[in-house]
């Protein structure tokens, strides 16, 4: 099976701007969760779909969202960008979410804010 | 807060040594799962121990878990140059439900060097 893919690999933006990431699971996953990576607040939850609900959310302000698709494809939104969401955004799939899965990740997406 | 809790942050060993990592965490746990990253690449899933393992192997990786210490080892023997890595150290989210929420630790560099 293929991997967890996401687009684009690389992006930079200016501050005030929005952006939209993508993530394709593995086929047959139907959880998407994803992730912030920064130096110094380290792999941070964002949020996690399943069957196009959000059923999870991390501590992030309303700027970030998401959404999934009826084929478990998902978007994450950024909107008025701020130097500090310069990070690396990671999705991961499983089946079904549950706490005993193996998540797999994706390459991520790195997002710089100038 | 990160429920995970490595040491040593950083760790630097030559090929054919053996690395050990650690991880503590703070509440009751399903599960824990040790993730492999390459220079802020994606995550690679390498083992996942549940709550009633004590010790799991895979290949060259050996992963103990002490519930009753809260805390988890990984040990890679033989390293290789090609080991070169961050480690990081995973538990699903009890407080949220769990859903795909993994509470990251703040990971282990490790360097192994020719």
């Amino acid at each position: 099976k293929a991997g967890v893919t996401q687009t684009p690999r690389y992006l930079i933006k200016t501050r005030g701007q929005q952006v939209t990431l993508s993530c394709s699971p593995i086929s047959g996953h139907r959880s998407v969760s994803w992730y912030q990576q920064t130096p110094g607040q380290g792999l941070q939850f964002l949020f996690e779909y399943f069957s196009e609900t959000q059923r999870n959310k991390g501590n992030f302000p309303g700027r970030f969202s998401g959404r999934q698709f009826s084929n478990s494809r998902s978007e994450m939104n950024v909107s008025t960008l701020e130097l500090g969401d310069s990070a690396l955004y990671l999705c991961a799939s499983s089946p079904t979410g549950a706490p005993q899965e193996t998540q797999y990740f994706g390459p991520g997406t790195r997002l710089l804010v100038l | 807060s990160q429920q995970g809790e490595e040491d040593p942050q950083a760790l630097s060993i030559q090929e054919g040594e053996n690395a050990t990592m650690n991880c503590s965490y703070k509440t009751s746990i399903n599960n824990l799962q040790w993730y492999r990253q390459n220079s802020g690449r994606g995550l690679v899933h390498l083992i996942l121990i549940r709550s009633n393992e004590r010790e799991k192997h895979s290949g060259r990786l050996r992963v103990t878990l002490d519930t009753s210490k809260k805390s988890s080892s990984l040990l890679i023997t033989a390293s290789r140059a090609a080991d070169t890595a961050s480690y990081f150290c995973a538990t699903p989210d009890s407080i949220s439900g769990g859903y795909n929420k993994l509470i990251f630790g703040a990971g282990t560099r490790l360097a192994v060097h020719p």
